[in-house]
């Protein structure tokens, strides 16, 4: 079975760094991109970046360029969305998610990570 | 930046046919797909390269894109539909969704 795999629900303060992972199993992790999907609470999707693990080709939304860090480890089919100084505007649901092909849909997605920035 | 622009909610009577609408600049020269999320649940792609259905996916679901508009289109729409739902395209090598679309069956 195709699945990602998130790891668990994060509490930081302020000024933290923090870094979450997405564990794909079930398919060639070299040759699917991987993307990171922020949710506000009560609000949308907004599209973050994505690499390809094969050659960590990496793409940035102008949004969240040079304020998130999008990596990969293929040797253990992991990709990360890491943070070097949190802030509260932080607090959401990350999804990982992988497209079939370069400019698809996501068609597979992680249940998401929660991280909450609080004082 | 690229904006896609949707009605924040639709409302439609079981049986009948739900269309939510995505606008968006030269929207139809790019791929759309739509994402059907229900609360506390991760999204779900349900049309993808404007008008296809991923397995598993009702017939009800269908979807276009041509000019500045993608549409996606539920007929017979059932209880089960209600949920929030999102458009996606490219701008260039980067993604963009839509704000989103609340579909109340009632």
């Amino acid at each position: 079975e195709v699945q990602l795999v998130q790891s668990g629900a994060e509490v930081k303060k302020p000024g933290e760094s923090l870094k979450i992972s997405c564990k794909g199993s079930g398919y060639s992790f070299t040759t699917y991109w991987i993307g990171w999907v922020r949710q506000m609470p009560g609000k949308g999707l907004e599209w973050m970046g994505i690499i390809y693990p094969g050659d960590s080709d990496t793409r940035y939304s102008p949004s969240f360029q040079g304020q998130v860090t999008i990596s990969a480890d293929k040797s253990i089919s992991t990709a990360y969305l890491q943070w070097s100084s949190l802030k509260a505007s932080d607090t959401a649901m990350y999804y990982c998610a992988r497209q079939l092909t370069t400019n698809d849909a996501f068609h597979i997605w992680g249940q998401g990570t929660k991280v909450t920035v609080s004082s | 930046s690229y904006e896609l622009t949707q009605p924040p909610s639709v409302s439609v009577s079981p049986g009948q046919t739900a269309s939510i609408t995505c606008s968006g600049d030269k929207l139809g020269d790019e791929f759309a797909c739509w994402y059907q999320q229900k609360p506390g649940q991760s999204p779900v792609v349900v049309i993808y390269q404007d008008s296809k259905r991923p397995s598993g996916i009702p017939e009800r679901f269908s979807g276009s894109n041509s000019g500045n508009t993608a549409t996606l289109t539920i007929s017979g729409t059932q209880a089960m539909d209600e949920a929030d739902y999102y458009c996606q395209a490219w701008d260039s090598s980067t993604g963009v969704f839509g704000g989103g679309t609340k579909l109340t069956v009632l």
